[in-house]
């Protein structure tokens, strides 16, 4: 089956502790890219590749980081969680760009506290 | 940047009405998505659209790109289409701009 796979979809943490998301897809897509979403301000992207190899900020990419060595994974790292990314995170692919159809992983929600 | 409404913000419908939920956007795009999103959070693509009109199922999305503005309609619609419904815009590799989605409840 066809799918983006995001671990975990819940955590609670303290502020400063290092943690990482991981997106995996399945479709063997070029495009991917992370978003978190938040009351009255809807989607926002954080980061987004290409390809292996290639990524880019979005709009809102302080106090994130992103790696993509392989073709399948684009994990999500905060170094070091504050309260304000408390939010509810989406990774997303598709096979070659934004204008084309887009495959959502099942969201992770994060609380930093 | 591109600026994306959505209208209305909130719909209340009885279960079988017709529904459209508006989309207008600011700058032109190459392509428009519609997206879905249920109370459990899960988002699902429903349409991609560059011009002209799609349909799948009860679902009809429309785009004229002149007018920079696209619809979404539902014909008889369920209490299982309740959920928040949102429009993208993009412009080749430019990063996606989303509204703010339109929230449905469809009451039996």
């Amino acid at each position: 089956e066809a799918q983006v796979t995001q671990n975990p979809r819940y955590l609670i943490t303290v502020t400063g502790k290092k943690l990482t998301v991981t997106c995996s897809q399945n479709m063997n897509h070029e495009y991917m890219s992370w978003y978190r979403q938040d009351p009255g301000l809807g989607l926002r992207q954080i980061y987004y590749s290409m390809n292996v190899e290639v990524t880019d900020k979005g709009d809102v990419p302080e106090g994130y980081k992103v790696s993509r060595k392989e073709k399948r994974n684009f994990p999500l790292i905060l170094e070091s969680p504050s309260p304000n990314q408390t939010s509810l995170y989406f990774c997303a692919s598709s096979f070659q760009g934004p204008d084309q159809p887009q495959h959502f992983g099942d969201g992770t929600r994060l609380s930093i506290l | 940047k591109n600026e994306v409404e959505q209208s209305p913000q909130n719909l209340t419908a009885q279960e079988g009405e017709f529904i459209t939920i508006n989309c207008s956007y600011s700058v032109g795009i190459s392509a428009l998505h519609w997206l879905q999103q249920h109370p459990g959070g899960g988002i699902v693509s429903l349409f991609m659209l560059s011009s002209g009109k799609k349909k799948h199922g009860r679902l009809i999305a429309t785009i004229n790109i002149q007018e920079k503005h696209s619809s979404l309609h539902i014909t008889a619609s369920h209490p299982r289409d309740s959920a928040v419904y949102i429009c993208a815009v993009g412009k080749g590799n430019t990063p996606l701009v989303f509204g703010k989605g339109t929230r449905l409840s469809v009451i039996a």
